[in-house]
């Protein structure tokens, strides 16, 4: 089965400032997704960011950009320009790429980020 | 489109009683799923669905039952509610089947307390 860790509960980080979330998983697969979701105070679930296993280069979006390492099994978040509006649990999350069940996703336990202004 | 839409947002049951989680989805989803997410725990899958009359145990099921009787609806059913599900419930629907990438659409949670 898929484990998905995230080793840090809690961040902070200064607003205009650059924060990493770490995320590590652990899978026998070599294709997959991975993806970061944001869990704001609203409580909806918006999808940050995702990356496929099959591709070498890491994904951007704007400011949110991942540092992925597929020998490590390490999928990182980094928020650059950290706003206000930053903070949030965010969750690391990995799903299948094929098969029957493939749409599963499988959740880390979350890292709560703090934005200070 | 509404998405996926769940009702209601919040309950409050007595041990025992029995209620169902409403989740509805307008994006014609074969995939559907609930989840439930507790402090610390990150969100843990309940059941899924990969379409009209099929569906499947999570890794958290016990307590939980789940029908799919149309592509749109996917109702969870609690039978007996016990304090251990006080929880939040969110359902997630995605696209077409296959391996291609499909983003999971995902309701706005229903907060459960159960006294």
């Amino acid at each position: 089965a898929q484990t998905v860790t995230q080793s840090q509960p809690e961040m902070s980080v200064q607003e205009a400032e650059t924060v990493t979330l770490s995320c590590t998983y652990d899978t026998s697969e070599s294709d997959y997704y991975l993806f970061w979701y944001k869990q704001p105070p609203s409580r909806q679930m918006i999808l940050v960011i995702r990356q496929e296993a099959y591709k070498q280069q890491n994904a951007t979006e704007n400011r949110f950009s991942v540092n992925f390492q597929k020998a490590a099994k390490s999928f990182s978040l980094k928020i650059s320009d950290s706003q206000l509006g930053d903070a949030a649990m965010y969750f690391c999350a990995y799903r299948r790429y094929s098969g029957g069940s493939n749409y599963k996703l499988t959740f880390g336990k979350g890292t709560l980020l703090t934005v200070n202004p | 489109n509404a998405g996926v839409t769940q009702t209601p947002k919040f309950q409050v049951l007595k041990t025992g009683q029995s209620m169902t989680l409403q989740c509805a989805q307008d994006m014609n989803h074969e995939y559907m799923s609930w989840y439930r997410q507790d402090p610390g725990m990150g969100l843990r899958l309940i059941h899924y669905s990969v379409g009209a009359g099929i569906t499947d145990q999570g890794e958290v099921p016990n307590g939980y039952n789940v029908s799919r009787s149309t592509t749109e609806d996917f109702p969870l059913r609690l039978l007996s509610a016990a304090p251990s599900q006080t929880s939040v419930y969110f359902c997630a629907s995605s696209g077409p089947g296959g391996s291609s990438y499909n983003e999971q659409f995902f309701g706005p949670g229903t907060r459960l307390t159960v006294l």
